[in-house]
């Protein structure tokens, strides 16, 4: 069964800072690995997504990595903003099934 | 584009008490659709998917039923809601698993008394 983990479960840093969020998965079987962003109260917004024979995506400010041999993923959010706060959600699409498994969250508040 | 919607977007009901939630995706067709439920300091768990009309998967056991009685409709059931059924469901929706995102929609929010 894939367990997803996400380090750290919360993370306040000031505006302008650069930042990593980190996400561990136990099963390297995987279709594609995918960060997602929720705001309190509403669903979630894909961000990026990687697939397996890929090590990394961008997007603006945003660059995620894979290393599926390692079971590891990264989220770096350069030059952060306030609006940059969020719950950023790590899942992996298992080859095995159809379920997105998804980590508890990492709760980032950037303060001006 | 496509767009998908999620119906009530907040519900109170007491326990033992019926539900229904919908969910309708426009904008494309023959999609795969999901349900979710993510409950207080937990992460979301996948309920059930639908790779077409008629055709459910579950993939926990529980006090929940789906169907999804048209192309781009889904819906969420129980017969008799529990306290624990408390939670903020999401439906989602991609036509390729392997190689697309899920696209979600803005929730409903249980709260069983």
């Amino acid at each position: 069964k894939q367990e997803v983990t996400q380090i750290p479960a919360a993370l306040s840093v000031p505006e302008g800072e650069n930042l990593v969020l980190n996400c561990s998965f136990t099963d390297s079987a995987i279709y594609n690995l995918q960060w997602f962003r929720q705001d309190p109260g509403k669903g979630l917004t894909s961000l990026l997504l990687i697939q397996s024979s890929q090590r990394e995506q961008t997007s603006g400010r945003l660059n995620a990595s894979l290393d599926k041999s390692s079971g590891r993923s990264t989220l770096y959010i350069a030059a952060s903003q306030p609006g940059d706060s969020a719950t950023y959600l790590c899942a992996v699409n298992s080859n095995s099934g159809y379920a997105l498994n998804f980590g508890k969250g990492t709760s980032l508040l950037v303060t001006p | 584009s496509q767009t998908i919607h999620q119906w009530p977007a907040t519900l109170v009901q007491p326990v033992g008490s019926p539900l229904s939630l919908e969910c309708t995706v426009e904008g494309t067709s023959n999609p795969n659709l999901y349900w979710y439920r993510q409950a207080a300091g937990r992460g979301l768990q996948l309920l059930f998917y639908s790779v077409g009309i008629g055709q459910i998967s579950s993939e926990v056991p529980q006090n929940l039923s789906a169907s999804r009685p048209q192309d781009r409709q889904f819906i969420l059931s129980s017969k008799k809601l529990l306290l624990s059924d408390s939670g903020f469901y999401l439906c989602a929706w991609n036509r390729d698993r392997g190689q697309e995102t899920q696209y979600f929609g803005p929730g409903t929010r249980l709260l069983v008394l």
